[in-house]
């Protein structure tokens, strides 16, 4: 159980062009998702938190309306940068935390990688 | 959220245990650790949490000083599938932070055959 899907798992865009990254909570619901990016070597930074059918709260030095989070239900968020440059390559990975029960663990995704030629 | 010192890196070899430190002296009451590790191009998965008292489950074991200012994650016998890099990250459980998670750097083991 407490399973969560990313897709795509990798993606090659052209610079300027919108991808969208989907988060699904297979078989929980989530009431908060959150989004991650991790540089090569690098750990990973919370880019935001989501809460189902509310705004996204960002982590300071993210921008929002550059990262579009959308929470619609209880099992999937998705992410989408716009206007992707290629300094926004980085392998984005996404988690929940299920609605009930638990409450202590964050059920990772497999991550998505991104690359902006 | 309050800071986690570990190790940059840690060897250990196949089938003998391994004991992965974490400085945690600026820990508050409410806080509990949390350990999570990450294997190569994958997401992080969770390994165990503790407030207090010493964890047991089925990966791993989580001792935790008396202080609470330093915890150890013990890997009774390292396979070559637990090369990963290992995070020890403090959650604050009063629910304010939402329970997101703030990861360092980790610590990279390395299990030889």
């Amino acid at each position: 159980g407490a399973v969560v899907s990313q897709h795509p798992s990798w993606v090659i865009c052209k610079s300027g062009t919108s991808v969208k990254i989907e988060c699904r909570s297979l078989d929980f619901q989530a009431t908060t998702m959150f989004w991650y990016r991790q540089f090569p070597k690098q750990s990973l930074m919370l880019m935001a938190t989501s809460n189902e059918g509310s705004k996204a709260t960002y982590e300071q030095g993210v921008e929002k309306d550059k990262f579009l989070i959308n929470h619609a239900s209880l099992t999937l968020s998705t992410l989408t940068v716009t206007s992707a440059h290629p300094e926004d390559s980085s392998f984005y990975i996404c988690s929940a935390r299920p609605a009930l029960g638990g409450g202590y663990e964050q059920y990772f995704g497999p991550g998505t990688r991104l690359t902006v030629t | 959220d309050a800071k986690t010192t570990q190790p940059n890196s840690m060897e250990s070899n196949e089938e003998e245990p391994v004991h992965l430190p974490c400085n945690h002296s600026t820990i508050s009451g409410t806080d509990y650790i949390h350990w999570y590790r990450q294997l190569p191009s994958q997401g992080p998965e969770y390994v165990i949490h503790g407030l207090t008292s010493n964890v047991n489950n089925r990966m791993a074991s989580l001792a935790i000083a008396e202080d609470r200012k330093s915890s150890t994650l013990i890997l009774h016998r390292a396979t070559l599938r637990d090369a990963a890099v290992y995070y020890c990250i403090l959650r604050d459980s009063s629910g304010g932070s939402n329970y997101k998670l703030t990861f360092g750097k980790g610590t990279l083991l390395t299990v030889n055959p």
